[in-house]
Protein backbone atom coordinates (compact mmCIF):
# COMPACT_ATOMS: atom_id res chain seq x y z
CA UNK A 1 0.00 0.00 0.00
CA UNK A 2 1.67 3.43 -0.94
CA UNK A 3 -0.83 5.47 1.44
CA UNK A 4 -1.72 8.67 0.34
CA UNK A 5 -0.07 10.19 -2.44
CA UNK A 6 -0.12 13.70 -4.21
CA UNK A 7 1.28 15.27 -7.26
CA UNK A 8 3.42 16.79 -8.35
CA UNK A 9 5.92 17.09 -5.15
CA UNK A 10 6.87 20.95 -6.52
CA UNK A 11 5.50 23.55 -8.44
CA UNK A 12 6.17 27.31 -9.46
CA UNK A 13 3.25 29.31 -11.21
CA UNK A 14 3.25 32.75 -11.60
CA UNK A 15 -0.06 34.87 -10.45
CA UNK A 16 -2.92 35.00 -12.55
CA UNK A 17 -1.82 31.40 -14.01
CA UNK A 18 -4.26 28.40 -12.41
CA UNK A 19 -2.73 25.17 -11.28
CA UNK A 20 -4.00 21.76 -10.48
CA UNK A 21 -3.25 19.73 -7.54
CA UNK A 22 -3.69 15.80 -7.35
CA UNK A 23 -4.20 13.60 -4.51
CA UNK A 24 -4.46 9.46 -4.22
CA UNK A 25 -6.05 8.18 -1.15
CA UNK A 26 -4.80 5.56 0.58
CA UNK A 27 -6.04 1.85 0.04
CA UNK A 28 -9.98 1.73 1.44
CA UNK A 29 -10.31 5.06 1.73
CA UNK A 30 -13.45 7.11 0.60
CA UNK A 31 -12.61 10.40 1.99
CA UNK A 32 -10.13 13.32 0.98
CA UNK A 33 -9.71 16.63 2.02
CA UNK A 34 -7.66 19.35 1.06
CA UNK A 35 -5.48 21.58 3.63
CA UNK A 36 -3.30 24.69 3.09
CA UNK A 37 -0.30 25.36 5.18
CA UNK A 38 1.57 28.68 4.57
CA UNK A 39 5.26 28.74 6.39
CA UNK A 40 5.23 28.68 10.01
CA UNK A 41 1.17 28.42 10.27
CA UNK A 42 -0.84 25.15 11.15
CA UNK A 43 -3.06 24.03 8.25
CA UNK A 44 -6.07 25.41 7.07
CA UNK A 45 -8.87 23.48 6.11
CA UNK A 46 -10.23 23.71 2.39
CA UNK A 47 -12.85 21.48 1.93
CA UNK A 48 -13.62 17.81 2.13
CA UNK A 49 -15.35 15.13 -0.60
CA UNK A 50 -17.08 11.78 0.27
CA UNK A 51 -18.57 9.91 -2.80
CA UNK A 52 -17.70 12.49 -5.22
CA UNK A 53 -19.19 15.58 -3.59
CA UNK A 54 -17.84 18.73 -1.73
CA UNK A 55 -19.49 17.66 1.80
CA UNK A 56 -17.53 20.61 4.17
CA UNK A 57 -16.21 24.04 2.94
CA UNK A 58 -13.57 25.72 4.85
CA UNK A 59 -13.23 29.43 4.49
CA UNK A 60 -11.95 29.85 1.42
CA UNK A 61 -12.99 31.50 -1.96
CA UNK A 62 -14.58 30.23 -4.80
CA UNK A 63 -11.45 30.36 -6.81
CA UNK A 64 -10.95 26.75 -4.82
CA UNK A 65 -12.10 24.12 -6.29
CA UNK A 66 -11.68 20.27 -6.27
CA UNK A 67 -13.11 17.27 -7.86
CA UNK A 68 -13.19 13.63 -6.32
CA UNK A 69 -13.59 10.86 -9.06
CA UNK A 70 -15.00 7.53 -9.01
CA UNK A 71 -11.68 5.52 -7.80
CA UNK A 72 -11.99 7.93 -4.63
CA UNK A 73 -8.59 9.97 -5.82
CA UNK A 74 -9.65 14.40 -6.27
CA UNK A 75 -7.86 16.96 -7.87
CA UNK A 76 -7.22 20.72 -6.12
CA UNK A 77 -7.72 23.62 -8.71
CA UNK A 78 -6.67 26.97 -7.71
CA UNK A 79 -7.94 29.70 -10.50
CA UNK A 80 -6.38 33.47 -10.60
CA UNK A 81 -3.45 32.88 -8.62
CA UNK A 82 -1.98 35.21 -5.80
CA UNK A 83 1.02 35.70 -3.94
CA UNK A 84 -0.69 34.42 -1.04
CA UNK A 85 -2.02 31.41 -2.38
CA UNK A 86 2.47 30.22 -2.10
CA UNK A 87 2.10 27.10 0.47
CA UNK A 88 2.26 23.54 0.87
CA UNK A 89 -0.89 21.74 -0.01
CA UNK A 90 -1.82 18.76 2.15
CA UNK A 91 -4.16 15.83 1.30
CA UNK A 92 -5.57 13.99 3.82
CA UNK A 93 -7.81 10.54 3.25
CA UNK A 94 -9.94 8.65 5.62
CA UNK A 95 -12.68 6.12 5.73
CA UNK A 96 -16.03 7.53 6.37
CA UNK A 97 -18.48 4.99 5.28
CA UNK A 98 -20.39 3.51 8.34
CA UNK A 99 -20.12 6.89 10.10
CA UNK A 100 -16.17 5.32 10.96
CA UNK A 101 -13.88 7.64 12.06
CA UNK A 102 -10.21 6.11 11.68
CA UNK A 103 -6.84 7.49 11.64
CA UNK A 104 -6.29 10.19 9.42
CA UNK A 105 -3.29 9.94 6.33
CA UNK A 106 -1.53 12.82 4.90
CA UNK A 107 0.51 12.71 1.80
CA UNK A 108 3.72 14.42 1.76
CA UNK A 109 2.33 17.45 0.31
CA UNK A 110 2.04 19.89 -2.99
CA UNK A 111 4.68 23.03 -2.11
CA UNK A 112 3.50 25.68 -4.63
CA UNK A 113 5.26 28.59 -5.24
CA UNK A 114 3.40 31.80 -6.71
CA UNK A 115 5.77 34.41 -8.13
CA UNK B 1 -16.02 27.54 17.73
CA UNK B 2 -13.55 24.59 18.33
CA UNK B 3 -10.38 25.39 19.86
CA UNK B 4 -6.66 24.15 19.66
CA UNK B 5 -4.48 25.10 21.92
CA UNK B 6 -0.78 23.26 22.48
CA UNK B 7 1.39 24.17 25.19
CA UNK B 8 4.01 25.13 24.99
CA UNK B 9 4.59 26.60 21.61
CA UNK B 10 7.98 25.51 21.27
CA UNK B 11 10.45 23.35 23.93
CA UNK B 12 14.29 22.39 23.50
CA UNK B 13 15.47 19.50 26.07
CA UNK B 14 18.74 17.77 26.17
CA UNK B 15 18.89 13.95 24.40
CA UNK B 16 17.38 11.14 26.50
CA UNK B 17 14.72 13.80 29.05
CA UNK B 18 11.36 12.88 29.30
CA UNK B 19 8.71 15.45 28.02
CA UNK B 20 5.12 16.09 27.99
CA UNK B 21 3.59 18.41 25.63
CA UNK B 22 -0.11 19.62 26.10
CA UNK B 23 -3.42 19.90 24.28
CA UNK B 24 -6.62 21.69 25.51
CA UNK B 25 -9.95 22.24 23.39
CA UNK B 26 -13.01 24.23 24.33
CA UNK B 27 -15.37 21.70 23.27
CA UNK B 28 -15.78 18.53 24.82
CA UNK B 29 -18.16 17.24 21.65
CA UNK B 30 -15.17 15.15 20.03
CA UNK B 31 -15.23 12.20 18.07
CA UNK B 32 -11.15 11.16 18.67
CA UNK B 33 -7.77 13.16 18.66
CA UNK B 34 -4.76 12.63 16.81
CA UNK B 35 -1.31 13.33 17.38
CA UNK B 36 1.36 13.94 14.39
CA UNK B 37 4.38 14.90 14.07
CA UNK B 38 5.54 17.01 11.10
CA UNK B 39 9.12 17.74 10.26
CA UNK B 40 10.11 20.78 8.56
CA UNK B 41 8.46 21.26 5.05
CA UNK B 42 6.97 17.97 4.65
CA UNK B 43 3.52 16.18 5.44
CA UNK B 44 1.63 15.15 8.18
CA UNK B 45 2.54 11.68 10.06
CA UNK B 46 0.60 9.86 12.50
CA UNK B 47 1.55 8.87 15.92
CA UNK B 48 -1.39 7.75 18.01
CA UNK B 49 -5.25 7.79 17.64
CA UNK B 50 -7.44 7.86 20.25
CA UNK B 51 -11.29 6.83 20.08
CA UNK B 52 -13.41 9.40 21.95
CA UNK B 53 -14.35 6.40 24.13
CA UNK B 54 -10.87 5.43 24.94
CA UNK B 55 -8.46 7.32 27.69
CA UNK B 56 -4.80 6.61 26.13
CA UNK B 57 -3.05 4.91 23.34
CA UNK B 58 0.47 4.18 23.47
CA UNK B 59 3.42 3.32 20.71
CA UNK B 60 7.00 2.69 21.68
CA UNK B 61 7.97 5.37 23.67
CA UNK B 62 5.50 7.39 23.23
CA UNK B 63 2.09 7.46 25.41
CA UNK B 64 -0.85 9.90 24.67
CA UNK B 65 -3.92 10.44 26.78
CA UNK B 66 -7.69 12.07 26.86
CA UNK B 67 -9.71 13.61 28.99
CA UNK B 68 -12.59 15.31 26.96
CA UNK B 69 -14.49 16.72 30.53
CA UNK B 70 -11.68 18.78 31.45
CA UNK B 71 -10.77 18.71 27.12
CA UNK B 72 -7.07 18.11 27.14
CA UNK B 73 -5.20 15.57 25.86
CA UNK B 74 -1.00 15.09 26.64
CA UNK B 75 1.89 13.68 24.24
CA UNK B 76 4.56 11.80 26.42
CA UNK B 77 7.44 11.13 24.83
CA UNK B 78 10.08 9.03 27.06
CA UNK B 79 13.88 9.15 26.80
CA UNK B 80 13.77 11.57 24.09
CA UNK B 81 15.79 11.57 21.18
CA UNK B 82 17.22 13.85 18.28
CA UNK B 83 15.45 11.98 15.93
CA UNK B 84 12.17 12.93 17.91
CA UNK B 85 12.59 16.87 16.97
CA UNK B 86 9.37 18.33 14.71
CA UNK B 87 6.67 19.79 15.25
CA UNK B 88 4.11 18.18 17.46
CA UNK B 89 -0.04 18.34 16.08
CA UNK B 90 -2.68 17.41 18.48
CA UNK B 91 -5.77 17.29 16.31
CA UNK B 92 -9.45 17.00 17.04
CA UNK B 93 -11.27 14.83 14.67
CA UNK B 94 -15.06 15.84 14.23
CA UNK B 95 -18.35 13.34 13.27
CA UNK B 96 -17.72 13.67 9.56
CA UNK B 97 -13.96 13.32 9.54
CA UNK B 98 -13.41 17.41 9.58
CA UNK B 99 -10.41 18.17 11.00
CA UNK B 100 -9.52 20.94 13.79
CA UNK B 101 -5.63 21.28 14.37
CA UNK B 102 -3.91 22.57 17.34
CA UNK B 103 -1.20 24.97 17.16
CA UNK B 104 1.53 22.94 17.50
CA UNK B 105 4.72 22.65 19.71
CA UNK B 106 8.25 23.24 18.13
CA UNK B 107 10.77 20.28 19.50
CA UNK B 108 13.86 20.71 19.55
CA UNK B 109 16.11 17.56 21.03
CA UNK B 110 19.55 18.80 21.81
CA UNK B 111 22.40 15.72 21.07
Amino acid sequence: DAGVTQSPTHLIKTRGQQVTLRCSPKSGHDTVSWYQQALGQGPQFIFQYYEEEERQRGNFPDRFSGHQFPNYSSELNVNALLLGDSALYLCASSRLAGGSTDTQYFGPGTRLTVL
Amino acid sequence: KQEVTQIPAALSVPEGENLVLNCSFTDSAIYNLQWFRQDPGKGLTSLLLIQSSQREQTSGRLNASLDKSSGRSTLYIAASQPGDSATYLCVLIGATNKLIFGTGTLLAVQP
